[in-house]
């Protein structure tokens, strides 16, 4: 059964720090993995998605890369701002439940100003 | 953009009562999803619908029913609420069959009272 796991649970940095988000999987047979932002109290929102063939993805000031055979992913934030605190979740994409998600925990991220 | 909302950000309901958390997407998507977040537990996935009047059971149905009489509308029903489906409810929608990103909507704060 694939169990996905996010560490550290929570983290406070200052602002202007880089920083990374760790996410493991127990299994490497996935479609993809998606990591997501979310609020207090809101929805997620999708900040990448990485396919099982890539091994990085890049979004303004975030990274994402995927090593798939050892089964880990990081989050990359480079100049952290405090709008960036937010909880941090990561989901694979199994190939053995078609459409079917896996979530992490999340990492709880506040930066100070 | 692709947007998924839900009919109600907070919902309280008594104990026994029908429910219907409803869901809409505007973006033609095939794949709709219903999940519950709760500390410490994150999100279970509960049902998932791949088409119009097809569904399927997610990690937690017991308890659910899903109807999806029309490709952009998703409702979750809860036959009579109960304390222990106080909950945050998650909204979803992919594009095909393929390896895409999952979009969440903003969530409904349900309460059983």
């Amino acid at each position: 059964k694939q169990e996905v796991t996010q560490i550290p649970a929570a983290l406070s940095v200052p602002e202007g720090e880089n920083l990374v988000l760790n996410c493991s999987f127990t299994d490497s047979a996935i479609y993809n993995l998606q990591w997501f932002r979310q609020d207090p109290g809101k929805g997620l929102t999708s900040l990448l998605l990485i396919q099982s063939s890539q091994r990085e993805q890049t979004s303004g000031r975030l990274n994402a890369s995927l090593d798939k055979s050892s089964g880990r992913s990081t989050l990359y934030i480079a100049a952290s701002q405090p709008g960036d605190s937010a909880t941090y979740l990561c989901a694979v994409r199994p190939l053995e439940y078609g459409n079917k998600l896996v979530f992490g925990a999340g990492t709880i991220l506040r930066v100070k100003s | 953009d692709v947007k998924v909302t839900q009919s109600s950000r907070y919902l309280v309901k008594r104990t026994g009562e029908k429910v219907f958390l409803e869901c809409v997407q505007d973006m033609d998507h095939e794949n709709m999803f219903w999940y519950r977040q709760d500390p410490g537990l994150g999100l279970r996935l509960i049902y998932f619908s791949y088409d119009v009047k097809m569904k399927e059971k997610g990690d937690i149905p017991e308890g659910y029913s899903v109807s999806r009489e029309k490709k952009e509308r998703f409702s979750l029903i809860l036959e009579s609420a109960s304390t222990n489906q106080t909950s945050m409810y998650l909204c979803a929608s992919s594009p095909g069959r393929g390896a895409y990103e999952q979009y969440f909507g903003p969530g409904t704060r349900l309460t059983v009272t």
